[in-house]
């Protein structure tokens, strides 16, 4: 099975400065068609997941343009250019290309310091 | 407007079986693959199991934890997806979401998730 590994676990941030995310498989995650499927998840407290980016660096209708996608085959990164107060929560990376198993990462919790 | 509202989560005692269901709206729901994802409170996600759509012969595929005790299955007539959830253990205690998936191989839709608990 594909491991997806995000670092770091914990992301402290000061409002209006920037976040990283990253996010390593364990294995390529260039399908067969040429294309990548890795997607970003955000769950804010007490709600569903809603997914942000799709195929590394597509941002779904009403993202806001401050969160970008970025990486190829094994590496992606998640940033946030300036954190506003309702980014706080949990960031998952998650791999298609190796479907029927999905598999996500373990989750980064952003906070605001 | 899309919706999935998942239904039938409660508790059950160990060995017990219990099914969820998903109804959605505001899609062709017929021409959607859909997926459960669970989420243990406080922890991340994992992904259950996956149903294809009619045109893709209504394929399964499951997460090895379930498989063998979890079944899902859809009514397109009803626009409804279920998992039928079968000698459950403790570790199946989880918010169960409703998802579908893109053409991205992705989860676009969620739905607000249902508790199941496994506990005597």
């Amino acid at each position: 099975d594909v491991v997806m590994t995000q670092s770091p676990l914990s992301l402290p941030v000061t409002l209006g400065q920037p976040a990283s995310i990253s996010c390593r498989s364990s294995q390529s995650l260039v399908y067969s068609d040429g294309n990548t499927y890795l997607s970003w998840f955000q769950q804010r407290p007490g709600q569903s997941p809603r997914r942000l980016i799709y195929k590394v660096s597509n941002r779904d209708s009403g993202v806001p343009d401050r969160f970008s996608g970025t990486g190829s085959g094994t590496d992606f990164t998640l940033k946030i250019s300036r954190v506003e107060a309702e980014d706080v929560g949990v960031y998952y990376c998650m791999q298609g290309t190796h479907w029927p198993l999905y598999t996500f990462g373990q989750g980064t919790k952003l906070e605001i310091k | 407007e899309v919706q999935l509202v998942e239904s039938g989560g409660g508790l059950v005692k160990p060995g017990g079986s219990l099914r969820l269901s998903c109804a959605a709206s505001g899609f062709t729901f017929s021409n959607a693959w859909m997926s459960w994802v669970r989420q243990v409170p406080g922890k991340g996600l994992e992904w259950v199991g996956r149903i294809k759509s009619k045109f893709g012969g209504e394929t399964t595929d499951y997460a090895a934890p379930v498989k063998g005790r979890f079944t899902i299955s859809r009514d397109d007539s009803k626009s409804t997806l279920d998992l039928q959830m079968n000698s459950l253990k403790t570790e199946d205690t989880a918010v169960y979401y409703c998802t579908g998936v893109d053409t991205f191989y992705s989860f676009e839709m969620w739905g607000q998730g249902t508790m199941v608990t496994v506990s005597s």
